[in-house]
């Protein structure tokens, strides 16, 4: 079935460093990918998205490529801030008679000054 | 245009009783969809509803339940609680214009099962 796959965490990082979280996929068809962000005490909200392969989403400094060849949907940002302090979740939809998602585990991501 | 609303935010109930969740999709979004969140099963789907129809089913009992109506806002019930239930109730809503589409996230309600 479809599923995804995302880096453990939690993940604590400098301000200014460069930030990585893994996400890979499997699933039947071609999917859309997501990630989500999710803030203390809030609901997720989309961070970006991309909907087929060699895509690239890109959001606040944020970016994703999708790779098909690898399955893969790695999160990166090149100078993280303490604001991007948060869980991140990969996800992915890939019915086209539904719109049911499938989520990662998220990556609690600390960023210290 | 307001997004995704669901009331109450917060919630305490006992174990036995029931309780229903209410969820105002984003105005013209037709499909919403209800996740469990909690800290050791993460986001887990629980359904998705499409013109007052239950397109799709997550893999839990049927305790839990829900319904759309007309004007797409939708509702979820839980009924004889479970210490377990105890969650972040997610409900999200999408246009639907094809499938894969963006979801629109609600802030959540908090439900404490006693």
């Amino acid at each position: 079935g479809d599923s995804v796959t995302q880096m453990e965490g939690p993940v604590t990082l400098s301000e200014e460093a460069f930030l990585t979280i893994n996400c890979t996929y499997t699933a039947t068809g071609y999917p859309s990918l997501f990630w989500y962000v999710q803030y203390p005490g809030e609901g997720l909200q989309l961070l970006l998205k991309a909907t087929k392969a060699d895509d690239k989403g890109s959001n606040k400094g944020f970016e994703a490529t999708y790779r098909k060849e690898t399955t893969s949907f790695h999160l990166e940002k090149g100078s993280v801030q303490v604001s991007d302090s948060a869980v991140y979740f990969c996800a992915l939809s890939a019915s086209n008679t539904g719109n049911q998602f499938y989520f990662g585990t998220g990556t609690s991501l600390t960023v210290i000054p | 245009k307001a997004g995704v609303t669901q009331t109450p935010r917060y919630l305490i109930k006992t174990r036995g009783q029931q309780v229903t969740l209410s969820c105002s999709p984003i105005s013209g979004h037709r499909s919403v969809s209800w996740y469990q969140q909690t800290p050791g099963q993460g986001l887990q789907f629980l359904f998705e509803y499409f013109s007052e129809t239950q397109r799709n089913k997550g893999n839990f009992p049927g305790r839990f339940s829900g319904r759309q109506f007309s004007n797409s806002r939708s509702e979820m019930n839980v009924s004889t609680l479970e210490l377990g239930d105890s969650a972040l109730y997610l409900c999200a809503s999408s246009l639907m214009l094809a499938g894969k589409e963006t979801q629109y996230f609600g802030p959540g309600t908090r439900l404490l099962v006693l």
